[in-house]
């Protein structure tokens, strides 16, 4: 199984928005609905976002969304703030209990 | 509150078996509808999911990692381990154990991480 593909480096002003791309094939992101996406700050444990393409666990702003099609799964922060700059990872569900990431992007605020 | 905590050698010599410990602690290790998993990261790279147990002890790999590792469940001491074979400096990384609830398929806990240097 090959890495989702993120663009390496995604960047927007304090107040807008930023959108990151996570491409995968039918048989990972356009297979199933398990779509996670993870925030890393630099020598930190990545932290879980967003869940099941759309869904927020508990404590996550409902400025980070999640949507889906196709192949390709998408991440949208809204009204940018400087703790937003960090690593960004989309992780899905690949059959057979395997799962596989994204090449992470770099968000720059 | 759920927390996970890896812990193991930080030097490994090449050629040997790297294996790792993540002691689980607010949660039993065998509740239902639970993986328990490793995930690493290579200094300055991106994740790498390495594989996981299901509570019931069966055993899921990444397919380019299958023929290195083992990952079992220590149920009397509510711990998971990590044992990888044969490695080599492309091996070097900070691994993490996580839990992924079968429900949502997603790594809703981690541990802090440790670094794993593959050096002779």
């Amino acid at each position: 199984q090959s890495a989702l593909t993120q663009p390496p480096s995604a960047s927007g002003s304090r107040g807008q928005s930023v959108t990151i791309s996570c491409t995968g094939t039918s048989s990972d992101v356009g297979g199933y609905d398990y779509v996670s996406w993870y925030q890393q700050y630099p020598g930190k444990a990545p932290k879980l976002i967003i869940y099941e393409v759309i869904k927020r666990p508990s404590g996550v702003p409902d400025r980070f969304s999640g949507s889906k099609s196709g192949n390709t799964a998408s991440l949208t922060v809204s009204g940018l703030q400087d703790k937003d700059e960090a690593d960004y990872y989309c992780s899905s569900y690949a059959g057979s209990n395997n799962f596989v990431f994204g090449t992470g992007t770099k968000v720059t605020v | 509150q759920l927390q996970l905590q890896e812990s193991g050698p930080g030097l490994v010599k090449p050629s040997e078996t790297l294996s790792l410990t993540c002691t689980v602690s607010g949660d039993s290790i065998n509740s239902r509808g639970y993986y328990w998993g490793w995930i690493r990261q290579p200094p300055g790279k991106g994740l790498e999911w390495i594989g996981s147990v299901y509570y019931s002890g069966s055993s899921y790999y990444n397919p380019s990692l299958k023929s290195r590792v083992t990952i079992s469940l220590d149920t009397p001491n509510n711990q998971f381990s990590l044992r990888l074979s044969l490695v080599t400096a492309a091996d070097t990384a900070v691994y993490y154990c996580a839990r992924t609830p079968d429900r949502g398929m997603a790594n809703d806990f981690w541990g802090q991480g440790t670094l794993v240097t593959v050096f002779s």
